[in-house]
């Protein structure tokens, strides 16, 4: 079973700021998705990654298959990001998504 | 724009009670899956349907809980007898197949057990 780490597991940033969350995991895979779930719950996916680099907005995400390890990184961080922010892999096409614990990002005004 | 559809919201149950969670997945999905998170932790697979057929219920606790997608459309996951441990969030997911394609979820229901 893969394993799914981030870090840091909370994280608190002034308005503006740029913001990395790191996931790594064990095992190679097929594809990794980042997610963002805000406190009323509903998960929203932001990217799926199977190599190199996305963009959209003011968030980017980069997977290093090599190094078995995505980042996620906001530009201009806002307060309305403030969000739990989960990354999750798939082993191979058929498996279900592993998840990681999630990082709890506070951007303060 | 299409969105995965649960209800309830919120539910409230006292232990040894019986409950019931509903999902309604994008159209035209296949795959659906349901999951548990318990705060702070990421979601858990608990059973994954390809139509009207369990693909992956291996972590499901099936002494009480049971999932049905009968026409291989909407869902249904029930809890009987729920226990106290069961307070958690309930996040329904649906893709077009289970390779590839992008997951979609619901707001998920919060269910907590007094």
């Amino acid at each position: 079973k893969n394993e799914v780490e981030q870090s840091p597991q909370n994280l608190t940033a002034q308005e503006g700021e740029f913001i990395t969350i790191n996931c790594s995991y064990s095992v190679g895979i097929s594809a990794l998705h980042w997610l963002q779930q805000h406190p009323g719950g509903g998960i929203v996916s932001l990217f799926m990654l199977s190599s190199g680099k996305k963009k959209h907005g003011r968030l980017i995400a980069t997977i290093n298959i090599q190094e078995k390890h995505s980042s996620l990184h906001i530009t201009a961080s806002h307060p309305r990001d403030s969000a739990v922010y989960i990354c999750a892999v798939r082993n191979s096409g058929n498996t279900p998504l592993v998840f990681g614990k999630g990082t709890r990002l506070s951007v303060i005004a | 724009e299409a969105e995965v559809a649960q209800s309830p919201r919120y539910k409230i149950t006292e232990k040894s009670q019986a409950v019931a969670f509903w999902c309604d997945p994008i159209s035209g999905h296949a795959t659906l899956y349901w999951y548990r998170q318990i705060l702070g932790q990421g979601p858990e697979l608990l059973v994954q349907f390809q139509d009207e057929s369990v693909v992956d219920d291996s972590q499901l606790p099936k002494d009480r809980f049971s999932a049905e997608r009968l026409k291989g459309v909407d869902s249904t996951l029930k809890i009987q007898p729920a226990e106290l441990g069961d307070s958690a969030m309930y996040l329904c997911a649906s893709s077009f197949d289970q390779g590839w394609a992008e997951a979609f979820f619901g707001q998920g229901t919060r269910l907590t057990v007094v």
